[in-house]
């Protein structure tokens, strides 16, 4: 149950777009389409911003979308705001249990 | 809309065990699965395990398996989270969370969590 590999900072200026990766295994990632991802501000616990690797919960805007190439997925941030620097955590179904990224954060410049 | 409300910070030595609840309101409970996420200090989040209040079954991560126990309580809409043999690793930020689909509609679970406890503190020091 190793934890899904991510970069540990991204950055970009406001308007910028960038794209933060999430590589599994064909055991997690790669033989699922259940891949999710979280924004987490400190102290205001994680917000599911994508779910089933493209889809966005209601509310989420679409500034925010998810992708999937075999063992990796990505999130991809267009029109970066302020508002959106914070740490972002993937998450994938990997047959009865669930492994988490070990979490990027988003720098907005 | 549902809210999970867990209960409080908790305090405890190295090789004992800690309980903690997580009460639901508001909306409905029973065939949603929950899942338990821990975050330590400067660390990411990790899942712990979940359960479907309905069904009474648990699943659980490998790496905790036989010190972790989550069970549920379908006339108090509480699920509880009890972590035994604690040590220093085990100090962290606890979160209750909730699926966003009921059990019925999907085919797996845990990993699209859209409601969150506020988080409980369990700090393990001697």
């Amino acid at each position: 149950q190793s934890a899904l590999t991510q970069p540990r900072s991204v950055s970009g200026s406001p308007g910028q777009s960038v794209t933060i990766s999430c590589t599994g295994t064909s055991g997690d990632v790669g033989g699922y389409k259940y891949v999710s991802w979280y924004q987490d501000h400190p102290g205001k616990g994680p917000k599911l911003i994508i779910y089933d690797v493209t889809k966005r919960p209601s509310g989420v805007p679409d500034r925010f979308s998810g992708f999937k190439s075999g063992n990796t997925a990505s999130l991809t941030i267009s029109g970066l705001q302020a508002e959106d620097e914070g740490d972002y955590y993937c998450c994938s179904y990997a047959g009865s249990y669930v492994v988490f990224g070990g979490g990027t954060k988003l720098t907005v410049l | 809309q549902l809210q999970l409300m867990q209960s409080g910070a908790e305090v405890k030595k190295p090789g004992s065990s800690v309980k903690v609840s997580c009460k639901a309101s508001g909306g409905t409970f029973s065939s949603f699965p929950i899942s338990w996420v821990r975050q330590a200090p400067g660390q990411g989040l990790e899942w712990m395990g979940g359960i479907i209040p309905l069904f009474g079954t648990a699943n659980y991560a490998q790496n905790l398996q036989g010190r972790v126990t989550i069970t549920a309580d379908e006339s108090a809409s509480t699920v509880n989270l009890e972590l035994s043999s604690l040590g220093s690793e085990d100090t962290a930020v606890y979160y209750c969370a909730r699926d966003r689909s009921p059990v019925f509609e999907v085919a797996v679970y845990y990993y699209a969590m859209d409601v969150w406890g506020q988080g409980t503190t369990v700090t393990v020091s001697s």
